[in-house]
């Protein structure tokens, strides 16, 4: 079975701008959250969506926003990038919302914003 | 709130001896906790996880972890270390129900020295 995919793998923006990052789960997974992570902060969530509703939101501006297609895709947004926006952005895909389900992580995309 | 602690940075430890990765946490009812590793440039992997039951949770690549509710405390050991086990890893917690986040420790850096 495949594993999670993100796409694009690397990114480089400018302040100001606006990116989008998409995530396909695992085949069968309904639930998809979103972390990021600097080696300031570590990994920090950014939240949770399960049949196309969001669950869960951690504690990111506005800026940061996400949806969820009916076949379980993921995409966020950051909008007005900047700086410190730069991170690795990390989506991982689990069977079902409840908390006893491991999450699986994709590999990342690389956002760097100059 | 929840939270997890990792106490150490950076372990070190001989290849053929055993390692210990410590993780103590704090959450309101049941905890179901997790262990992740993370290799560079890569996601997360997950490795194990507590839910209920035995405390001494087995898990991939040889790893385990003893869970222990009076110390707050799931630490991630193995008996013989791999060169191949250096990596970040990573304990996470998560509160029963669905609508709490999964929330990371600030990561160890485990060396394993031939």
């Amino acid at each position: 079975k495949a594993g999670v995919t993100q796409t694009p793998r690397y990114l480089i923006k400018t302040r100001g701008q606006q990116v989008t990052l998409s995530c396909s789960p695992i085949s069968g997974h309904r639930s998809v959250s979103w972390y990021q992570q600097t080696p300031g902060q570590g990994l920090q969530f950014l939240f949770e969506y399960f049949s196309e509703t969001q669950r869960n939101k951690g504690n990111f501006p506005g800026r940061f926003s996400g949806r969820q297609f009916s076949n379980s895709r993921s995409e966020m947004n950051v909008s007005t990038l900047e700086l410190g926006d730069s991170a690795l952005y990390l989506c991982a895909s689990s069977l079902e919302l409840a908390a006893s389900y491991e999450q699986y992580f994709g590999p990342g995309t690389r956002l760097t914003v100059t | 709130a929840q939270s997890v602690a990792q106490p150490e940075d950076q372990v070190n430890v001989a290849e053929g001896n055993p390692l210990t990765v410590k993780c103590t946490y704090s959450v309101s009812g049941n905890p179901y906790l997790f262990w992740y590793v993370q290799y560079p440039n890569r996601g997360l992997q997950f490795l194990l996880k507590y839910i209920t039951g035995d405390n001494l949770v087995k898990g991939s690549y040889g790893f385990e972890a003893e869970f222990n509710k009076s110390q707050t405390s799931f630490h991630l050991k193995k008996p013989s270390a791999l060169v191949s086990d250096s990596a970040l890893y990573f304990c996470a917690v998560r509160a029963g129900g669905s609508a709490r986040q999964l929330t990371f420790g600030s990561g160890t850096q485990l060396t394993v020295l031939p």
